[in-house]
C-alpha cells in the first residue's frame, strides 16, 4: 500500500511550451501534497506545498505563474511548468501526506528535458 | 531555523565494511527524524524512522538511534551491499500530527564496491 505515482516518468519539451506533471496518490487520500526539485548530485528543495480544494503555498524564490499547482482531488495534484526554459530542467519529485495518518510517500520521480 | 546537517559524501566503502553516514539536526520543536534512500533514477525511499529521543529505528540492517542530547541521528550498518549503493538523505518534520513539510539535509552518496 501507500503508493504515490508520476506522470510522466520523463519529458522532453522544447523552449516556450509548457509540460503538465501528475502526481496521484493511488491507495490512499491525500489532502496535502508536496513539490519538490532535485538539481543533479544536489538535495530536494521544497518548492510548494499543495493543498486539495484551496491555493498551493510557494516557497520563497518559487515563482507561483511559472510553477502552477493544482490540486482538484484527495488523490491528484498537477505542476505545470509554464513556458519552460532550460533552466527549468530538473528532476521533479512529488509526495502526498496520508490525511489520516499524515505519513508522507513520494512519487519515483518526472526527469524534465527542456530543449 | 529548522535545519538538518549530514557529513558530505562521498563515502566510498568495500562490500562488508561498517558504515556511519552522520545526520545532526537543529529544530525549534520536538521533531521527528527520518533516513531515506534514493536509488539512481529514482524518487526516495523511507528506510527508518524515530519519532522520540531514545527511539531507534531499523530496517534492512541499517539503524539509527534518535540521540536528543546531542540532536543527532546517525545512520549505521554492520556489513554493506554493492546493493546499498545511493544517495541517503536525513530528515527532520515538525507536528506530525499535520501535514508539514520535511527539512531534509543534503544527500551523502554511499558507493560500495567488491
Amino acid at each position: 500500500g501507500a503508493v504515490v505515482s508520476q506522470h510522466p516518468s520523463w519529458v522532453i519539451c522544447k523552449s516556450g511550451t509548457s509540460v503538465k506533471i501528475e502526481c496521484r496518490s493511488l491507495d490512499f487520500q491525500a489532502t496535502t501534497m508536496f513539490w519538490y526539485r532535485q538539481f543533479p548530485k544536489q538535495s530536494l528543495m521544497l518548492m510548494a506545498t499543495s493543498n486539495e480544494g484551496s491555493k498551493a503555498t510557494y516557497e520563497q524564490g518559487v515563482e507561483k505563474d511559472k510553477f502552477l499547482i493544482n490540486h482538484a482531488s484527495l488523490t491528484l495534484s498537477t505542476l505545470t511548468v509554464t513556458s519552460a526554459h532550460p533552466e527549468d530542467s530538473s528532476f521533479y519529485i512529488c509526495s502526498a501526506s496520508n490525511s489520516l495518518t499524515y505519513e508522507q510517500y513520494f512519487g519515483p520521480g518526472t526527469r524534465l528535458t527542456v530543449t | 531555523g529548522d535545519s538538518v546537517t549530514q557529513m558530505e559524501g562521498p563515502v566510498t566503502l568495500s562490500e562488508e565494511a561498517f558504515l556511519t553516514i552522520n545526520c545532526t539536526y537543529t529544530a525549534t520543536g520536538y521533531p521527528s527524524l527520518f533516513w531515506y534512500v534514493q536509488y539512481p533514477g529514482e524518487g526516495l525511499q523511507l528506510l527508518l524512522k524515530a519519532t522520540k529521543a531514545d527511539d531507534k529505528g531499523s530496517n534492512k540492517g541499517f539503524e539509527a538511534t534518535y540521540r536528543k542530547e546531542t540532536t543527532s541521528f546517525h545512520l549505521e550498518k554492520g556489513s554493506v551491499q554493492v546493493s546499498d549503493s545511493a544517495v541517503y538523505f536525513c530528515a527532520l518534520i515538525l507536528n506530525t500530527g499535520t501535514a508539514s513539510k520535511l527539512t531534509f539535509g543534503t544527500g551523502t552518496r554511499l558507493q560500495v564496491t567488491l
